[in-house]
């Protein structure tokens, strides 16, 4: 089956730092890219949808300017937390969109663990 | 409003009980396509099934079987015999033809006692 990867798979870094989490999809273009947000215990909730090539679209309540995504690639994405703070803190999720003759497939990469001291 | 609802929070068996746990979603679509994924407690999330909306059939899988009912806008997943390694969070999610969105659900924890 189709795989994504991310990277790193954890991460701790200093508050006031920025981190950047690598989302891949290794054996398939992927279209679009999603990346969502998962604290403990909850549901897992989209933080914004990337299309390769052009700007991502975010969800309500998520700082775009805090929260920079980039998809330069068919096979990249990348989110980067800036300036990240304790409450930054999470299990962040990447999705990878290819399409299957007339259906769309996603595909989730294995997750990063971002903590933020 | 939320797309998928799944009621049950935690669930505790006894290791080799039958399990069920539930799912209801809601959508305007008539086109359509529902997921039920494992998250184990590193993290990954696990793929277990994808059912379409114009199919109606129940299906099994080894221990896992899954009950689609459009009636009733569920799909219920049940695990016999249950087995110490099903602990995990279990997320029932939705998406809709024309968006790539998910809608995941809530989450219900299963927790299997030896």
């Amino acid at each position: 089956g189709a795989v994504v990867s991310q990277h790193p798979s954890r991460v701790i870094c200093k508050s006031g730092t920025s981190v950047k989490i690598e989302c891949r999809s290794l054996d398939f273009q992927a279209t679009t890219m999603f990346w969502y947000r998962q604290f403990p215990k909850k549901s897992l909730m989209l933080m914004a949808t990337s299309n390769e090539g052009s700007k991502a679209t975010y969800e309500q309540g998520v700082e775009k300017d805090k929260f920079l995504i980039n998809h330069a690639s068919l096979t990249l994405s990348t989110l980067t937390v800036t300036s990240a703070h304790p409450e930054d803190s999470s299990f962040y999720i990447c999705s990878a969109m290819t399409s299957r003759g007339v259906t769309y497939e996603q595909y989730f990469g294995p997750g990063t663990r971002l903590t933020v001291t | 409003a939320q797309k998928v609802t799944q009621a049950q929070t935690e669930i505790s068996v006894v290791e080799k009980e039958d399990v069920t746990l539930d799912c209801v979603y809601e959508t305007r679509d008539t086109t359509y396509y529902l997921f039920w994924y494992k998250q184990p407690p590193s993290g990954e999330l696990v793929f277990l099934i994808r059912r379409n909306s114009f199919d109606e059939q129940n299906e099994i899988s080894g221990r896992y079987s899954w009950n689609f009912q459009k009636s009733t806008s569920s799909f219920n997943f049940t695990i016999t015999a249950s087995q110490v390694v099903d602990s995990a969070v279990y997320f029932c999610a939705l998406s809709e033809a024309g968006g790539n969105q998910f809608y995941f659900g809530t989450g219900t924890s299963l927790t299997v006692i030896p």
